[in-house]
């Protein structure tokens, strides 16, 4: 099956800092990408949608100066947290639509200090 | 808009027992219906899908089937093991797996020995 990779699973930066997440379809190409954020005990919710060769969609209360998404090429998309604050802490998770089936990427954990 | 609502958990089984997740939706027109699961330390793996009213989705021994009626997904297996302890989304699309993802909050299944 289509894989989704994501790089670093998990990460510490200091309070300030920026910090990019990438997101990676293996063995496919996408020319969307979904990035989710998941709380303790809360569902997934979905902060944008990644489009390859134009600008992220970002849903309702998502600050997209806050929340940089490049999808660079078919089978990358990054997202960028810009000065980073501890209650950026969380679970980042990124996915990659492929045969009408949603492929989701391992996640990363981004702490802030 | 879509939403999805499923049981709280943590749900705690012995081996071999019976298991109902209990999953709800309301959505406009027709969505498919998922169910994911999240293995501790990893990314969301699809369970099962359905995508029209009373389609049963199965897979690894799980089963639910798409109500149209009750608006309902639930999710059962008849003799759960401890490789069964996850986390299980219940999750709705407008469209099949190229649209975004309305998840519910997920339900811990902790099966003891």
């Amino acid at each position: 099956g289509a894989v989704v990779s994501q790089h670093p699973s998990r990460v510490i930066c200091k309070s300030g800092t920026s910090v990019k997440i990438e997101c990676r379809s293996l063995d496919f190409q996408a020319t969307t990408m979904f990035w989710y954020r998941q709380f303790p005990k809360k569902s997934l919710m979905l902060m944008a949608t990644s489009n390859e060769g134009s600008k992220a969609t970002y849903e309702q209360g998502v600050e997209k100066d806050k929340f940089l998404i490049n999808h660079a090429s078919l089978t990358l998309s990054t997202l960028t947290v810009t000065s980073a604050h501890p209650e950026d802490s969380s679970f980042y998770i990124c996915s990659a639509p492929s045969f009408n089936e949603q492929f989701f990427g391992p996640g990363t954990r981004l702490t802030v200090l | 808009g879509n939403s999805v609502t499923q049981m709280e958990g943590p749900v705690t089984l012995s081996e071999e027992a019976f298991l109902t997740i209990n999953c709800t939706y309301t959505a406009t027109g027709y969505p498919s219906l998922f169910w994911y699961v999240q293995y501790p330390g990893e990314g969301l793996q699809l369970l099962l899908k359905a995508t029209k009213a009373d389609d049963k989705g199965s897979n690894k021994g799980f089963e639910a089937t798409y109500r149209k009626e009750t608006t309902s997904f639930h999710l059962e297996k008849g003799s759960v093991q401890v490789s069964d302890s996850a986390v299980y989304f219940c999750a709705l699309s407008d469209q099949s797996g190229y649209s975004t993802l309305t998840f519910g909050k997920g339900t811990m299944l902790l099966v003891s020995p």
